[in-house]
């Protein structure tokens, strides 16, 4: 079985743009959920999606916004990309809206210059 | 406001030994700990977790202790091998309806042979 597979891996934008970042979970499960990882530091909690409704939102500009689909894929956007956007985007996915079932991918690595 | 803390950026330890990792919180609400194991280019993988309501949690070689009146967890790993070597996030949540975890900034386990 394939695990969450997120694409791409690397990424380099200039201050300004906007990126798209794309998440598939694990087959069966509906809930996913976006943590940004700044360099030296742990992941932190952007969104959580479930069943295609926003379940929860952490402490991040509005510039960030993400949806679901209805296969249960997801997408995180980000507008004005600003220096400090740089970093490792993380996607986990689990089967609830609630509990701590996660399992993660392997990371969109987002370079803004 | 760093709600989950570990204060050491790195460890060192031998083969055979014993590495023990810590860290704390500062929010009462949090009711279940996780401790993740991330390697370079991947992301996080559960290892294991502890409920509030209990003190220890054992898997294999893997031990969490969780010390409430203190708000302190550890992680015990025995023996610890060179294949242990990683970084490890300690991670927290609590019972809001979704799931959201707040990480700690991580510790760097590096296990000679």
């Amino acid at each position: 079985d394939a695990g969450v597979t997120q694409s791409p891996t690397h990424l380099i934008k200039t201050r300004g743009q906007h990126v798209t970042l794309r998440c598939s979970p694990i087959s069966g499960h509906k809930s996913v959920s976006w943590y940004q990882q700044v360099l030296g530091q742990g992941p932190q909690f952007i969104f959580q999606y479930y069943e295609k409704e926003e379940r929860g939102r952490g402490n991040f500009p509005d510039r960030f916004s993400a949806r679901q689909f209805p296969n249960y894929s997801s997408e995180l956007n980000v507008n004005a990309l600003l220096l400090g956007d740089s970093a490792l985007y993380l996607c986990a996915s689990s089967l609830w809206a609630a509990g701590y079932g996660y399992t993660f991918g392997s990371g969109t690595r987002l370079t803004v210059v | 406001d760093q709600q989950v803390k570990q204060n050491s950026p790195s460890l060192s330890v031998q083969e055979g030994r014993i590495s023990i990792l810590n860290c704390d919180y500062t929010n009462s609400m949090f009711d279940y700990f996780l401790w993740y194991k991330k390697y370079p280019a991947e992301g996080p993988t559960f290892l294991i977790s502890i409920s509030s309501i209990k003190d220890k949690n054992e898997d294999g070689r893997f031990t969490v202790f969780l010390n409430k009146s203190a708000k302190h967890l550890s992680l015990h790993i025995v023996p610890s091998q060179p294949g242990d070597s990683a970084v490890y996030f300690c991670a927290a949540s609590a019972n809001t309806g979704f799931q959201k975890l707040v990480f700690g900034t991580g510790t760097r386990l590096l296990v000679s042979p």
